[in-house]
């Protein structure tokens, strides 16, 4: 079955830095989509990833924030910019149509934490 | 607006004992799809079962079986003769056809299986 790769799988971060997330599909995917899971909590939808378009962003999320990219089919970013603590959470990339019409697949996650 | 309620926190159960997870929710559309994921310590979610609005049919998988009814919109997730393996977070999961297949995720339950 195909596979969602994520890098870096967990960083320490300082406090109004830049982090650049990435997502790697090995097959070609109709929709991918970022969640963060603060800790001890549950999945929040940050945005969709929507293929040579800007992403589209729920509410509470900025593109400023939270720029994300995505150049084909297989492949996304996300940013989280000037970081601060609050930020500190797991970032999942995930993909829809990897494991079957309609399922939602994610990546292991991207464990930030900021100082 | 899509909503997913799982009341219980945290469960304790002793293995061998069967548990059940309760899940409710809320939807406005007509087509739409639940799902229930495990997310073990390691943290990556792992995807158990995706049920669509018009399959009533309740369904069996090993020890896992679920049970949903729209009359109570409810979607409970029991496992039988629990294993200490069972140890994870499960989220329930709601998608609606109108909202792009966005996954809204209940607040989870923390199922401790101890030996």
């Amino acid at each position: 079955s195909a596979v969602i790769s994520q890098k870096p799988s967990r960083d320490i971060c300082q406090r109004g830095t830049s982090l650049t997330i990435q997502c790697q599909v090995d097959s070609q995917v109709t929709m991918m989509f970022w969640y963060r899971q603060q800790p001890g909590q549950s999945l929040t939808l940050i945005a969709t990833a929507n293929q040579g378009s800007e992403a589209t962003y729920e509410s509470g999320f900025v593109i400023d924030k939270f720029p994300i990219s995505r150049p084909n089919l297989t492949f996304s970013t996300l940013t989280v910019s000037n970081m601060s603590p609050e930020d500190s959470s797991i970032y999942l990339c995930s993909a829809l149509g990897v494991s079957g019409a309609n399922v939602l697949t994610f990546g292991a996650g991207s464990r930030l934490t900021v100082l | 607006a899509q909503k997913v309620t799982q009341a219980q926190t945290e469960i304790s159960v002793v293995e061998k004992e069967d548990v059940t997870l309760d899940c409710v929710y809320e939807t406005r559309d007509t087509t739409y799809y639940l799902f229930w994921y495990k997310q073990p310590p390691s943290g990556e979610l792992v995807f158990l079962i995706r049920r669509n609005s018009f399959d009533e049919q309740n369904e069996i998988s090993g020890r896992y079986s679920w049970n949903f009814q729209k009359s109570t919109s409810s979607f409970n997730f029991t496992i039988t003769a629990s294993q200490v393996v069972d140890s994870a977070v499960y989220f329930c999961a709601l998608s609606e056809a109108l909202e792009g297949n966005k996954l809204v995720f209940g607040a989870g339950t923390i199922l401790r299986v101890k030996s």
